[in-house]
């Protein structure tokens, strides 16, 4: 298994810019999470997903949009991209229900100039 | 005040020393977690608890209910031991079994 993947690792946006941040997971699990990690600072929740065609805000979702149109798939959407959405972005899955760890993509180092 | 409280923030040490690293919440909660964080930014489950102790190699790991506090523990640190451990909690009646995150734990471990 491949885990969760995430793509681009790196990527450097212009004031105004849009993109699409990519993650998959092949676990076949129905919770999906984005957060962001900004320096010195605990992880924070944007978006999370319960399964197929169910969003849901985190703490911290303004200037982000995502989608869940399959088990495997959540893209997160930035429209206008600001200096403050400079961050490290991760995406994790893991199985509905009970007591079941949260597996992590690699991470989206995002620089907004 | 974060509802997760890590301390020390930053902690270097030396090879084969005796390494504790604590996590205080402010809320209910179904489940802690210990999560370690390599320098090159991957981010790896080390423990998920509800409850007493559990032992991973080097790594333990314990949870106070009563007292909303939790360890980790490494013995006879290493310097590959070096990341950043982070404690998140899952509160309870939370929709999607969401995390709340502590800022983590930078750790240095010198040969």
């Amino acid at each position: 298994n491949a885990g969760v993947t995430q793509t681009p690792k790196f990527r450097i946006l212009k004031i105004g810019q849009s993109m699409t941040l990519q993650c998959a997971q092949d676990m076949n699990h129905n919770y999906m999470y984005w957060y962001r990690q900004d320096p010195g600072m605990g992880l924070k929740l944007i978006y999370y997903s319960v399964g197929a065609g169910i969003t849901d805000k985190g703490e911290v979702p303004n200037g982000y949009n995502v989608s869940r149109s399959t088990t495997e798939d959540f893209p997160l959407r930035l429209e206008l991209a600001a200096p403050s959405q400079t961050s490290v972005y991760f995406c994790a899955s893991r199985e509905a229900g009970g007591y079941n760890e949260q597996f992590f993509g690699p991470g989206t180092r995002l620089t907004v100039l | 005040k974060n509802e997760v409280e890590q301390s020390p923030q930053n902690l270097t040490a030396q090879e084969g020393e005796f390494i504790t690293i604590n996590c205080s919440y402010s809320v209910g909660i179904s489940a802690l977690h210990w999560l370690q964080q390599h320098p090159g930014g991957g981010i790896v489950s080390l423990f998920m608890l509800s409850s007493g102790k559990k032992k991973h190699g080097r790594l333990i790991a314990t949870i106070n209910i009563q007292e909303k506090h939790s360890s980790l523990h490494i013995t006879a640190s290493h310097p590959r031991d070096s990341a950043v451990y982070i404690c998140a909690v899952t509160p309870w009646e939370t929709s999607g079994s969401r995390l709340t995150f502590g800022e983590g734990t930078q750790l240095t471990v010198n040969p």
